[in-house]
């Protein structure tokens, strides 16, 4: 079974600090995928990290694959009020034909005005 | 580009009474299709996938069952409700390897 550890689980800081939220698992994926999602909503999809120690910027958001393509982590730079939501992982599997994605527990992330 | 209908947007139903929850998608054809299961402000764990018409694949023992009467519908269904189902029930339909899933809005369901 593929799992993947995400941590913190909670997380609360202030408008204007920095912050990382990891993605651990033993498997290697194919491709690592981080979503926010909002109550009551599906997650949306934020980045995809394919090849072992890509890097990606969505603004003030870096993401980053381990070379293993074990790991992943976020990291949010003078994060702000609207940043607050649930961070999932999620790694991408290959299993009878099908694609399956294997989340992370989620990281809920709360930035205080 | 794809969308995915689901409804209802909340359901409450009696522990025992039989489940119907459905799922159907727009603009593509042949996707692969997920239902995931969210605990509150949890990860999500993948209930069942289906790589085409009456094919499904369950990923965990449980009291669901899913259905693929078409290319683009797909249902999730119980013929008895157990307290322990409630939860936001979300469809997801892939279409590449490596492509990002697109999930509907979900179902929150509540069993009383």
């Amino acid at each position: 079974t593929q799992l993947l550890e995400q941590s913190p689980q909670f997380l609360s800081i202030q408008e204007g600090e920095n912050l990382t939220v990891y993605c651990n698992s033993s498997s290697v994926f194919s491709s690592l995928q981080w979503y926010r999602q909002e109550p009551g909503e599906g997650p949306v999809l934020l980045v995809t990290v394919v090849t072992g120690g890509e890097v990606k910027k969505l603004k003030r958001l870096t993401f980053q694959f381990g070379d293993a393509r074990k790991d992943s982590s976020l990291h949010i730079t003078a994060a702000q009020p609207g940043d607050t939501g649930l961070y999932l992982c999620a790694g991408t599997a290959f299993l009878q034909g099908a694609q399956k994605l294997v989340f992370g527990q989620g990281t809920r992330l709360t930035i205080n005005p | 580009s794809q969308t995915i209908h689901q409804w209802p947007a909340t359901l409450v139903q009696p522990v025992g009474s039989p489940l119907s929850l459905e799922c159907t998608v727009e603009g593509t054809s042949n996707p692969n299709l997920y239902w995931y299961r969210q605990a509150a402000g949890r990860g999500l764990q993948l209930l069942f996938y289906s790589v085409g018409i009456g094919q499904i694949s369950s990923e965990v023992p449980q009291n669901l069952s899913a259905s693929r009467p078409q290319d683009r519908q797909f249902i999730l269904s119980s013929k008895k409700l157990l307290l322990s189902d409630s939860g936001f029930y979300l469809c997801a339909l892939g279409i590449i390897y490596n492509s990002p899933l697109h999930f509907g809005n979900g179902t929150r369901l509540t069993v009383t």
